[in-house]
Parts: C-alpha cells; structure tokens; sequence
C-alpha cells in the first residue's frame, strides 16, 4: 500500500525555521512529481511547493517564495520542505501529496 | 491564476438519494493534449483528503461506481447517485494545469 508519512513539525517561535520530511513508499517515487500542500480552516487547501520525479524542476507559491525550500532524496525516497523565516500565517497542517495520495499531515504552529 | 468556485457550501441529503457538486473554474482546464487536470477529493472527518476522480471523469482505484465526474471546459460535476452515510466528508476539485495548483473551498456533505 501507498505510504506518505510525514515529520518535523511543531511549535516553532516567528522567524524560525524547520525542517518537514516525508517518508515515501509502496510507489515507485521517482515516477512522481511531489507537492506540499497545507491546510487552515480559514484558508482551506493551499498548495504551496512542487518538485519534478527528478527533482531538477521547483514551483513555489509566492506567499512561501524565496522563504520555503523543496527538495527530495530519490535514493531514500524522501521529500522535505526546509522552512525558513516562518510567520504566524504560516500555521498550518501540511500535507505531502502526489495527486494520487496524500499523507497524514504534520501540524506547524509559528507562534512566540 | 485559476480561481475554482463550488458554490454550494453545503448539502444534505438522505441516504439512497443522489446529490451533485458542482465546480466552476475561472478559466478553461483543457491542455494542448486534450487532457483535463480536474480532480475531485473527498477529505473524511479527521482524514487526509482521498482521490475519487482524476480528469474530470476517470474513477481512481477501489471508488465506488456510485460516483462519477462530468464537464468540459469550465463546468465541472460530480455526481453520487446514491449517497451512503460513508460518504460524509467534504468535496473538493482541484485544477492541475496551470499553476499555482488551486482548490475549490469545499462542499460539505451531511447525512440527513
């Protein structure tokens, strides 16, 4: 069966960074360009980052440009998001997607 | 980018009776390859969203036949024939041809 796990998250103080990471398996990963994708109630769905199977193509949401940072491990079948100088809007549950399967979703709260 | 209106915020409907979700988009989904990236998720309570239908009408694997997806160009449907208590959750479409990836706001559906 189709597994993404993803980890990382947490409380994290405004201008902060973390580091989220998905566990992929039971598809073949490089077959699949990657997202991330968040959640608020009062935003709903957001997509945010994508990345080629072969991670040699990035695509960002402005509201997250020039601040978050996608990036996969092929070898390990991994995908991360490294995320930098966070604001409180940035609080979300973030999900590691392909269009076919979605993980669990990991909280991040940005909050002093 | 593209803006995906499901105006029906919620509905309800009495288990065995069909319902239909309709999704808007501000422009046409077609790709120079005839495809259509439109995809239906349904996001159970407390659960990450599930694919139910990719390119407008293609059923992903283990759906029930009870639903189906319709439209062309920027009018988009997605049908229950007959909805089961399972099936409560919230609908969303969601457009894969031009980015920034956008998703509808979402459909509740209640079972009366």
């Amino acid at each position: 069966d189709v597994q993404l796990l993803e980890s990382g998250g947490g409380l994290v103080q405004p201008g902060g960074s973390l580091r989220l990471s998905c566990a992929a398996s039971g598809f073949t990963f490089t077959n699949y360009a990657m997202n991330w994708v968040r959640q608020t109630p009062g935003r709903g769905l957001e997509w945010i980052s994508s990345i080629s199977g072969s991670g040699s193509s990035t695509h960002y949401a402005d509201s997250v440009k020039g601040r978050l940072t996608i990036s996969r491990d092929n070898s390990k079948n991994m995908l991360y998001l490294q995320m930098n100088s966070l604001r409180a809007d940035d609080t979300a549950l973030y999900y590691c997607a392909n269009t076919q399967h979605w993980g669990r979703g990991i909280v991040v709260t940005v909050s002093s | 980018e593209i803006v995906l209106t499901q105006s029906q915020v919620s509905l309800s409907v009495t288990p065995g009776q069909p319902a239909s979700i309709s999704c808007k988009s501000s422009q046409t989904l077609l790709h120079s390859d005839g495809k259509i990236d439109l995809y239906w998720y349904l996001q159970k309570p407390g659960q990450s969203p599930q694919l139910l239908i990719y390119e407008v009408s293609r059923r992903f694997s283990r759906v029930p036949d009870r639903f189906s997806g319709s439209g062309s160009g920027t009018d988009f449907t997605l049908k229950i024939s007959r909805v089961e208590a399972e099936d409560v959750g919230v609908y969303y479409c969601m457009q894969g041809m031009l980015l920034p990836i956008t998703f509808g706001q979402g459909t509740r559906l209640e079972i009366k």
